[in-house]
């Protein structure tokens, strides 16, 4: 099964680009990349998704290396609000299986 | 629409009580989900639903059992509730394909 590995924690400057990396070295071809945050404990919040091509949204930008074994999402400008835990997830046969995730501090 | 709703939001248990938790979702997905949050953790897959009257079991299943007899509805059961059960649980619904999780709200569940 495909797992992930992303920093404990990171900080950002607020109007700042926040980028959070995330490690998916087992991924197979057809496996998708999720990213979703919780906010206290909130149920979490999707962001964005992919397979293999960049993609971005309201929310965020989503870059997947060539090999797809790393990823990064990217908030453009982060905000006070975007302090949360974001999660990297390799959907498996329809199974989500989250890790611990990065707690953003955004920093005014 | 409602989206994915649970009850109860909160509950006290003391051991050895029994109860269960509902998931109630109106967007006509196939899938539906449990997962349990332990402080300072991650979510954890307990059981999960490819459709009306399926279930599987997920990373940690051991001491709940679920059922799919409507294809809306997921519920959670505590047979005998042990104090490690404590913890915020959260259903999850989405459609086939590569789509995503819509969550609930949660559950805060204290066993005593």
């Amino acid at each position: 099964d495909a797992k992930t590995t992303q920093p404990t924690s990171m900080d950002c400057a607020e109007g700042r680009a926040a980028n959070l990396p995330c490690n998916h070295s087992t991924i197979s071809g057809n496996e998708y990349v999720y990213w979703y945050r919780q906010i206290h404990s909130q149920g979490p919040q999707y962001i964005i998704h992919g397979l293999k091509n960049n993609e971005t949204n309201e929310m965020a930008s989503l870059i997947i290396t060539e090999d797809r074994k790393s990823s990064t999402l990217i908030l453009p400008h982060a905000t006070l609000r975007d302090t949360a835990v974001y999660y990297c997830i390799v959907m498996v046969s329809n199974q989500f299986y989250f890790g611990t995730g990065t707690s953003l501090t955004v920093i005014p | 629409n409602a989206g994915v709703t649970q009850t109860p939001k909160f509950r006290v248990l003391k051991t050895g009580q029994s109860m269960t938790l509902l998931c109630a979702q109106d967007m006509n997905h196939e899938y539906m989900y449990w997962y349990r949050q332990d402080p300072g953790m991650g979510l954890r897959l307990i059981h999960y639903s490819v459709g009306e009257g399926t279930t599987a079991k997920g990373e940690v299943p051991d001491g709940y059992n679920v059922s799919r007899l409507k294809k809306q509805n997921f519920l959670l059961g505590l047979e005998s509730a042990a104090p490690s059960q404590t913890s915020v649980y959260f259903c999850a619904s989405k459609t086939g394909g590569n789509e995503k999780l819509f969550f609930g709200s949660g559950t805060q569940l204290s066993v005593l």
